[in-house]
């Protein structure tokens, strides 16, 4: 089963306007971690921010926060005043426990693009 | 900067060969990850070293094996290659072992190629 679902595989936005990525998530664990990644077409992952399944309030980093609504399983990326470097392919990823150690799991990812 | 390092960026080798591909840590992180990106599987995590140790095993092939070195760098090591096998590798390293004071920061990858 999809634990990381971006139901978005393309986007597009105009160059200022605001964007929403979406990603649900499926887990059993009362403790976990959220994270966003974007990925530009050179091919390193940036980690943008960072969401604690315990954390009372949504996570902000610049022009991105997330939209955690836990009820709902959902953390989506908000992106404010975007740019053309924006344009990127963005993961969403959970942090899943496995016998003390941890790994991330990733969603297929959305291509955003931002255009002039 | 992430402050993880990968070498070498790029690699092209034939079927059958074997590689090996190397990770630095950011300082003071003792936690490595290795993960395969490819286009049917999408990313997937491989395995974890936490200070030397092996900790957690995702789905890595029996030819693929890595270790963390006592200074904390590790190497991958694909053998037996196969088309398939070509991919974008990345290694990525955290502060502690399961993640609650830390997030995963990734070096930049190596991509291979196999013809």
């Amino acid at each position: 089963a999809q634990k990381i679902t971006q139901t978005q595989p393309g986007m597009f936005v105009q160059e200022k306007e605001a964007v929403t990525l979406d990603c649900t998530y499926d887990t059993s664990d009362p403790s976990y971690g959220l994270f966003w990644y974007k990925q530009p077409s050179s091919g390193e992952m940036i980690f943008l921010i960072y969401q604690g399944s315990y954390d009372q309030q949504n996570a902000t980093e610049g022009r991105y926060s997330l939209n955690f609504q836990k009820a709902r399983k959902s953390a989506n990326l908000v992106i404010s005043a975007s740019q053309l470097g924006d344009s990127a392919m963005y993961f969403c990823a959970m942090r899943e426990e496995d016998q003390g150690a941890q790994k991330l799991v990733f969603g297929q990812g959305t291509r955003l693009t931002i255009n002039p | 900067d992430s402050g993880v390092t990968q070498t070498p960026k790029h690699l092209i080798t034939a079927t059958g060969q074997r590689v090996t591909l190397r990770c630095s840590p950011r300082s003071g992180d003792l936690s490595v990850y290795w993960y395969q990106q490819s286009l049917d599987q999408g990313l997937q995590f491989l395995i974890q070293y936490y200070n030397g140790e092996e900790r957690a095993k995702g789905n890595i092939l029996e030819r693929f094996s890595a270790q963390q070195f006592p200074d904390l760098h590790s190497e991958l090591n694909l053998s037996s290659l196969e088309l398939g096998d070509s991919a974008l590798y990345f290694c990525a390293s955290s502060v502690d072992l399961a993640g609650e004071f830390g997030t995963q920061y990734f070096g930049p990858g190596t991509r291979l190629l196999v013809l």
